[in-house]
């Protein structure tokens, strides 16, 4: 059974620019979570997709917005990006419900560099 | 507000110590879950247990033991006779309500050889 598949693993963006990551949950799992890591915050929620809809958003600008497909496939978008968001984004699927009480899954995570 | 304080920011003990990486949490649901994450150098997070707040059971498995006390808000996590594969960053996680959840923000521990 293949695992959370996240992509492009490294990106290195100008600042301005947007930027679109996409993650593929485990066959089966419905809900996709994406979050933020950098040293200074530490692993912050972002939002979590279930069945194409937002059911939760963390504390983020517009900026940042996702959206999931029928087949569960996420894909998360940062506009006009800023030098700090240079981060590690993850993201993260399960069954049935929300990452919130039961396990979550995680993919590799893609390193985002905003120069 | 609900909050997941790890104190520990860095942890290096010699390989087959015992070391225990301490969570305390914050909340005034009554019905939570209690989560800890490891994340090698690889990146992924690794789920490793997960504990509701009905269930004060410590448990064990294998060299890991968790041990939750409502009374002090705490979900601590100990590693007994690590190893160098034990290396990583730990998370813990506190989940409520319709599926939210927040982060600690982790405990490095460096296995020494």
């Amino acid at each position: 059974k293949a695992g959370v598949t996240q992509t492009p693993r490294y990106l290195i963006k100008t600042r301005g620019q947007q930027v679109t990551l996409s993650c593929s949950p485990i066959s089966g799992h419905r809900s996709v979570s994406w979050y933020q890591q950098t040293p200074g915050q530490g692993l912050q929620f972002l939002f979590e997709y279930f069945s194409e809809t937002q059911r939760n958003k963390g504390n983020f600008p517009g900026r940042f917005s996702g959206r999931q497909f029928s087949n569960s496939r996420s894909e998360m978008n940062v506009s006009t990006l800023e030098l700090g968001d240079s981060a590690f984004y993850l993201c993260a699927s399960s069954f049935p419900a929300g990452s919130g009480n039961t396990e979550a899954f995680f993919g590799q995570g893609t390193r985002l560099t905003v120069v | 507000a609900q909050k997941v304080t790890q104190a520990q920011t860095e942890i290096s003990v010699v390989e087959k110590e015992d070391v225990t990486l301490d969570c305390v949490y914050e909340t005034r649901d009554t019905t939570y879950y209690l989560f800890w994450y490891k994340q090698p150098p690889s990146g992924e997070l690794v789920f490793l247990i997960r504990r509701n707040s009905f269930d004060e059971q410590n448990e064990i498995s294998g060299r890991y033991s968790w041990n939750f006390q409502k009374s002090t808000s705490s979900f601590n996590f100990t590693i007994t006779a690590s190893q160098v594969v034990d290396s990583a960053v730990y998370f813990c996680a506190l989940s409520w309500g319709d599926d939210k959840i927040i982060f600690g923000k982790g405990t490095r521990l460096h296995i020494l050889p």
